[in-house]
This record gives structure tokens, C-alpha cells and sequence, in this order.
């Protein structure tokens, strides 16, 4: 089945020690999406790609990069990650970029630990 | 500021009987709009949407009312069904180009009791 994959699905971090989340699909879609979710919170948008334009929100930390080397992938890497980054980071997908018109596709999430 | 505000943390309801989950928004800007529905370890997946054009969308048991001028809009499920137990996301956007993003609230956690 075509699908959204992240991986790892728990990610544990030190203070300070930059990690990497990885979203993969198999879709063929241009977009891929990043959204951090803090519990019993919204999911937030931090930025996305259209094929290989980068677009970040204006309010996403430097601390938060992304990369999409190919059309399947794109990680989250969070160079210096605070304690205040533990949060669910949920990749979506979608074909175009057309709003709410065209359906997102999410991934299962990585829940990621600061300790 | 939350421009998608689900004022409710949660709802419980009997198995046939209505399920009503309400949504209001602050942004006039948005025309677009959509629920979302999660199961516990997976990801959001896309349920039902409503353009501003409209003020019904049916699809089987599930109908999205759009109220405009009183920025709201409502889920309703009928009849609930134990499997419908999981968190719901409102989210609303734009039809494309600068407004492509979507804005999400921050859930409902429905329960259907059998």
C-alpha cells in the first residue's frame, strides 16, 4: 500500500546532541510537510517542501532544518534540541499545493525524548 | 492566537445514538475546511471537508456543517459506532498558493461507549 513512513517512531535524545527524523512515501506526492505536536496541542506547521523549494514558517526555529534530497525523502534534523522540543513531529504529504482542496497524508509520527 | 479553536477536550456518547463535535474559527480568510480523525499510534487521516461555498457535506454517516457568518462548523456522526472512538482535528485553510497551509485545532477525543 502506497503510504507516509517515519522513522523511528521513538526517538531519544540527549540535551544538546543533534538528532535526525526521517519521513519517507511512497506517493509520488511534490509536498512533504513537517508538524511538531506537543501534547493536547495542535499540530504546527514548521515548513515544507513543493518538489525541491524549501518554505519555512516564519515562526519555526533556526534550530529546526530540513532536507529533501530526493522526491521519497525528507528529514527533520534539530541541530541543538532543547528540552522544550519533546513533541510528537508528524511528516504529511500531499500532490499539490492546493490548499485545502488536496488531501494531506500523514505519517504514524516519531515521539521525541529530551533528556 | 488560535485561529481554529475546538473548545472541548473531549466527548462521550452512546453507541447509535449522535455524536455533534464543533469547531469555530477566527479567520475570515479561510474557505476551506476539514476534519481529521486519529487512532492512538498512528498519524491524522483525512475524514470529510467542506468548502465556504457550501453549508452541508454528507458522506455516509458523517455530515460537516459550515455556519459562516457565526465562524463555526460542526461534525455530526450518525449513528456512533464504537470504532469511532479517537481524537478528531479540525483544520482550515485556504484553496491553494499563499493560503496553502492549513491550520489545525487542537483535537476532540470522542468516546463511544458500547
Amino acid at each position: 500500500d502506497a503510504m507516509v513512513i517515519q522513522n523511528p517512531r521513538y526517538q531519544v535524545t540527549q540535551f544538546g546532541k543533534p538528532v535526525t527524523l526521517s519521513c519517507s512515501q511512497t506517493l509520488n506526492h511534490n509536498v512533504m510537510y513537517w508538524y511538531q505536536q506537543k501534547s493536547s496541542q495542535a499540530p504546527k506547521l514548521l515548513f515544507h517542501y513543493y518538489d525541491k523549494d524549501f518554505n519555512n514558517e516564519a515562526d519555526t526555529p533556526d534550530n529546526f532544518q530540513s532536507r529533501r534530497p530526493n522526491t521519497s525523502f525528507c528529514f527533520l534534523d534539530i541541530r541543538s534540541p532543547g528540552l522544550g522540543d519533546a513533541a510528537m513531529y508528524l511528516c504529511a504529504t500531499s500532490r499539490d499545493l492546493l490548499g485545502g482542496t488536496d488531501t494531506q497524508y500523514f505519517g504514524p509520527g516519531t515521539r521525541l525524548t529530551v533528556l | 492566537d488560535q485561529q481554529v479553536k475546538q473548545n472541548s477536550p473531549s466527548l462521550s456518547v452512546q453507541e447509535g445514538r449522535i455524536s455533534i463535535l464543533n469547531c469555530d474559527y477566527t479567520n475570515s480568510m479561510f474557505d476551506y475546511f476539514l476534519w481529521y480523525k486519529k487512532y492512538p499510534a498512528e498519524g491524522p487521516t483525512f475524514l470529510i471537508s467542506i468548502s465556504s461555498i457550501k453549508d452541508k457535506n454528507e458522506d455516509g454517516r458523517f455530515t460537516v456543517f459550515l455556519n459562516k457568518s457565526a465562524k463555526h462548523l460542526s461534525l455530526h456522526i450518525v449513528p456512533s459506532q464504537p470504532g469511532d472512538s479517537a481524537v478528531y482535528f479540525c483544520a482550515a485553510g485556504g484553496q491553494g498558493g499563499a493560503n496553502s497551509k492549513l491550520t489545525f485545532g487542537k483535537g476532540i477525543t470522542l468516546s463511544v461507549r458500547p
